[in-house]
């Protein structure tokens, strides 16, 4: 099966530049989750969506910052202007909300704003 | 507010032996418990989960996480580590209802298996 696709794996772009991430959740997930993590502050939740719905954005660091999810096959995340101290791997993982199903993760997209 | 910690940053053990992974967790309600594993430039791996019934959990790769309520601990461990063992774990917790799933995690623990 499948697992979570991500793309770009690596990314790299000048400061000021518009980067768009992209998220194929497992098919039949409903929920979709967008993670950052840096050695810094770790892991952190930044957003994430229940049937295409976003339901808790409060991770998001700032309104540079902006996810979206138009269908439940695809998921983008969207830093607009980049700024160096975004640098880091974002990750998206999917679950399907039901019996305490756990989260599946994909191998994330390593971003470094110059 | 539900939260987790993993007290240590780093645990070393020899190959061979058993390891301990520690969790402790503060959640209203009875918690969902999952561990989960990071490799290098790989994203987090399921392992293991508690939802209910027997407290002793037993999940890939040998792991396996013993449930205590009253020390609020979803310790991860195995009798025997491997070099291959090494990577980033992290404990999480959910609370069983009234949200889609999301998941609080700890700050992870670095293991390291030495030959």
């Amino acid at each position: 099966d499948a697992g979570v696709i991500q793309s770009p794996r690596h990314e790299v772009t000048e400061m000021g530049q518009e980067v768009t991430l992209r998220c194929k959740p497992i098919s039949g997930h409903n929920s979709l989750f967008w993670y950052r993590q840096t050695m810094m502050r770790g892991l952190e939740l930044l957003i994430y969506f229940n049937n295409n719905v976003p339901i808790d954005d409060s991770g998001m660091p700032e309104d540079r910052f902006s996810a979206k999810m138009p269908n439940a096959s695809f998921s983008t995340l969207k830093i607009q202007p980049s700024e160096p101290r975004d640098s880091a791997v974002y990750f998206c993982a999917s679950s399907l909300d039901r019996g305490g199903q756990p989260q599946h993760f994909g191998d994330g997209t390593r971003l470094s704003i110059l | 507010a539900q939260s987790v910690a993993q007290p240590e940053d780093q645990v070393n053990v020899a190959e061979g032996n058993p390891l301990t992974v520690k969790c402790t967790y503060s959640v209203s309600g009875n918690p969902y418990l999952f561990w989960y594993v990071q490799y290098p430039n790989r994203g987090l791996q399921f392992l293991l989960k508690y939802i209910t019934g027997d407290n002793l959990v037993k999940g890939s790769y040998g792991f396996e996480a013993e449930f205590n309520k009253s020390q609020t601990s979803f310790h991860l461990k195995k009798p025997s580590a491997l070099v291959s063992d090494s990577a980033l774990y992290f404990c999480a917790v959910r609370e069983p209802s009234g949200n889609t799933g999301k998941l609080i995690f700890g700050q992870g623990t670095t293991l390291q298996v030495k030959p």
